[in-house]
């Protein structure tokens, strides 16, 4: 089966770290570009970071410098490594995989809930 | 900061037909920004409408239509049904590895 499996979610203290992973398993992991996007409780989408196949990397203004995220090709893995956590970080974390210049496979979401 | 903008709350009468858009505080929505469109309910997954301004994702029905109108993307629902009561949010490609969201649109039907 095609799918993203993200885990790693959970309730950290504000200025805490927290390290998000995405497992993909029934496509070739090394030739799609991957992205988080996350979606705070009752508020839109918003795009986090992105990694290319090649393993280059981008991010939002709102997680530049707080937020790394990498990929294993080896274990077909996604990773986003959190630092600096502020409550508005709050929000349900999504691995997406990106085709073609959109949004395609959606996993199910792992749940970053920081409190203040 | 540009900002990619959508409509406030909208709604539409069934059977009509309702045109969202997807513009920028800062220049004009073209092809080249790949705009798509995504449909959620409450509680589920996003799911992909239109793709690269105007392809219709697989199984996406054909009353569902996007274009580029003047300076935005368009989103239009012809003959809009109960079922597509939903919010909907665009997403441009800005360019190296870039994305942003449109902060959506919750569409009733009624």
């Amino acid at each position: 089966e095609v799918q993203l499996m993200e885990s790693g979610g959970g309730l950290v203290q504000s200025g805490g770290s927290l390290r998000l992973s995405c497992v993909a398993s029934g496509f070739t992991f090394t030739t799609y570009s991957i992205n988080w996007v996350r979606q705070a409780p009752g508020k839109g989408l918003e795009w986090v970071s992105y990694v290319a196949s090649t393993g280059a990397t981008s991010y939002a203004d709102s997680v530049k410098g707080r937020f790394t995220v990498s990929r294993d090709n080896a274990k077909t893995s996604l990773y986003l490594q959190m630092n600096g956590l502020r409550a508005e970080d709050t929000a349900v974390y999504y691995c997406v995989r990106d085709y073609h210049y959109y949004f395609d496979l959606w996993g199910r979401g792992t749940l970053v809930t920081v409190s203040s | 900061q540009t900002v990619v903008t959508q409509e406030p709350p909208f709604s539409v009468s069934p059977g009509g037909t309702v045109t969202l858009t997807c513009g920028l505080t800062s220049g004009s929505v073209s092809t080249t920004h790949y705009p798509s469109w995504y449909q959620q309910t409450p509680g589920q997954l996003p799911r992909t409408l239109i793709y690269a301004t105007n392809i219709r994702s697989s199984g996406v029905p054909d009353r569902f239509s996007g274009s580029i109108l003047g300076n935005k993307a368009a989103l239009t629902i012809t003959g809009a049904q109960a079922d597509d009561e939903s919010d909907y949010y665009c997403a441009l490609y800005m360019g190296s590895g870039i994305w942003m969201f449109g902060g959506g649109t919750k569409l009733t039907v009624l």
